[in-house]
């Protein structure tokens, strides 16, 4: 089965920017059936789409976030990455990374999430 | 904001049912059957529990069931037990790429 793990900082100064890498494990990433997606969760609040990515490249991104916000891929390390610039306190958050079946929607694997806190 | 509504909270004694409700709109869980409905326990990760409106992934009780009419999605647990405590957030494609999703829902098993 497939394991996702995310990696990055967990504290970030307001105006910088996030980044955070989710790397794909007994598994490639390169599959056809699947988009690679990044997920947020605000304390005490629910779920948010942020975007998700084709492992050949192809972005589709929240409309709310898109102004600020690139995912690529790293095939070759499979791994996905996400970068959200210029962060402000509304940014804090767990983000989770997972996979996303094509066609369907589903998000069928997920990572255990890691918190991301943004703050001087 | 949540695009989908979901009622913030429901309550069910041990081994009775509870459903819970998503409503979207015709652009969303009334145009498309792809709505999927996740649990997610304090701390932990969302788990995927149905699909496509009705299936469930292996591995997942047949005591929970998927169901939809028009633009309203539901989400019924049966023989409710302690372990179904969590929140359960609903999510459905829009088209265009976009997903929406339901601002989740606390069950409490009293």
């Amino acid at each position: 089965q497939v394991q996702l793990q995310e990696s990055g900082p967990g504290l970030v100064k307001p105006s910088q920017t996030l980044s955070l890498t989710c790397t794909v494990s007994v598994g490639s990433i390169s599959t056809a059936d699947y988009y690679w997606i990044w997920i947020r969760q605000p304390p005490g609040k629910g779920l948010e789409w942020i975007g998700y990515i084709y492992y050949l490249g192809t972005t589709y991104y929240n409309p709310s976030l898109k102004s600020r916000l690139t995912i690529s891929v790293d095939t070759s390390k499979n791994q996905f990455s996400l970068d959200l610039s210029s962060v402000t306190a509304a940014d804090t958050a767990v983000y989770y990374c997972a996979r996303l079946y094509d066609f369907r929607y589903y998000m069928d694997v997920w990572g255990k999430g890691t918190t991301v806190t943004v703050s001087s | 904001q949540s695009a989908l509504t979901q009622p913030r909270s429901v309550s069910g004694s041990p081994g009775q049912s509870v459903t819970i409700s998503c409503t979207g709109t015709s652009s969303d869980v009334g145009g498309y059957n792809y709505v999927s409905w996740y649990q997610q326990h304090p701390g932990k990760a969302p788990k995927l529990i149905i699909y496509d409106v009705t299936t469930r992934p292996s591995g997942v009780p047949d005591r929970f069931s998927g169901s939809k009419s028009g633009n309203t999605a539901s989400l019924t647990i049966s023989g409710l037990q302690a372990d179904d405590e969590a929140d359960y957030y609903c999510w459905s494609y829009a088209g265009s790429y976009i997903l929406v999703f339901g601002g989740g829902t606390r069950v409490t098993v009293l």
